[in-house]
């Protein structure tokens, strides 16, 4: 069975410019969280994905925005970005989101987005 | 004070010793803990997942759970070279919304 897959695997750009991560779940599963880890900052929570609708976002600013498609797979976009939005942004997937979540998350390798 | 915190090591132990990790909370709210392992260059992968107080063991692996002292540990006994990397911890309430919030992870190093 395949994991939560993520493209592109590297990403350069630069200041102002827009940037668009991609992640395919887990098959079966309808819940897609998005973290990033930044250097010294560990695993911060962006957004959480659930059959289609966004259920919930974290402390980032509003260009961090994403959606989910009906096959489940989702998108991060981030706009005007900024230098220390350079990190690895992670993709999860979970079977189910509200009612019966447990915390299992199965984790991408990550998309390292590189802002010069 | 945040509300997961992990001391980041790194920490340098031989092969074949006993390692302990810990992480201290302070959100009483939290009932589902985990232990993640990240390799390099990698995604974090489920190591050890315990509901509420207590022990799970796996293998090489010991999870504990103290929610009276807001503590959770993992224990890896038998250390090997191929258990070096960093790992996170993390913890949720449940019900999603929240996420998991993860301490910042403790890089460890096996010496073969």
């Amino acid at each position: 069975e395949a994991g939560v897959t993520q493209s592109p695997t590297h990403l350069i750009k630069t200041r102002g410019q827009q940037a668009t991560l991609r992640c395919s779940p887990i098959s079966g599963h309808t819940s897609v969280y998005w973290y990033q880890q930044a250097l010294g900052l560990g695993l911060q929570f962006l957004l959480w994905y659930d059959e289609g609708e966004e259920r919930n976002r974290g402390n980032f600013p509003p260009r961090f925005s994403g959606r989910q498609f009906p096959n489940y797979s989702s998108e991060l976009n981030v706009n005007a970005l900024e230098l220390e939005d350079s990190a690895l942004y992670l993709c999860a997937s979970s079977p189910t989101g509200t009612g019966g979540y447990t915390g299992e998350l199965f984790f991408g390798e990550g998309s390292r987005l590189t802002v010069l | 004070q945040k509300e997961v915190e992990q001391d980041p090591g790194p920490l340098s132990v031989p092969e074949g010793a006993i390692v302990s990790l810990n992480c201290t909370y302070s959100n009483s709210a939290f009932q589902y803990f985990m232990w993640y392992r990240q390799y390099s260059r990698k995604g974090p992968e489920l190591l050890m997942y315990t509901y509420s107080s207590g022990n799970k063991e796996e293998g090489r692996f010991t999870a504990q759970v103290d929610k009276s002292s807001k503590y959770i540990s993992l224990f890896i006994r038998d250390s090997q070279p191929s258990d070096s990397a960093t790992y996170l911890c993390a913890m949720t309430s449940g019900g999603g919304a929240d996420g998991l919030t993860f301490g910042k992870g403790t890089h460890l190093i096996i010496q073969p």
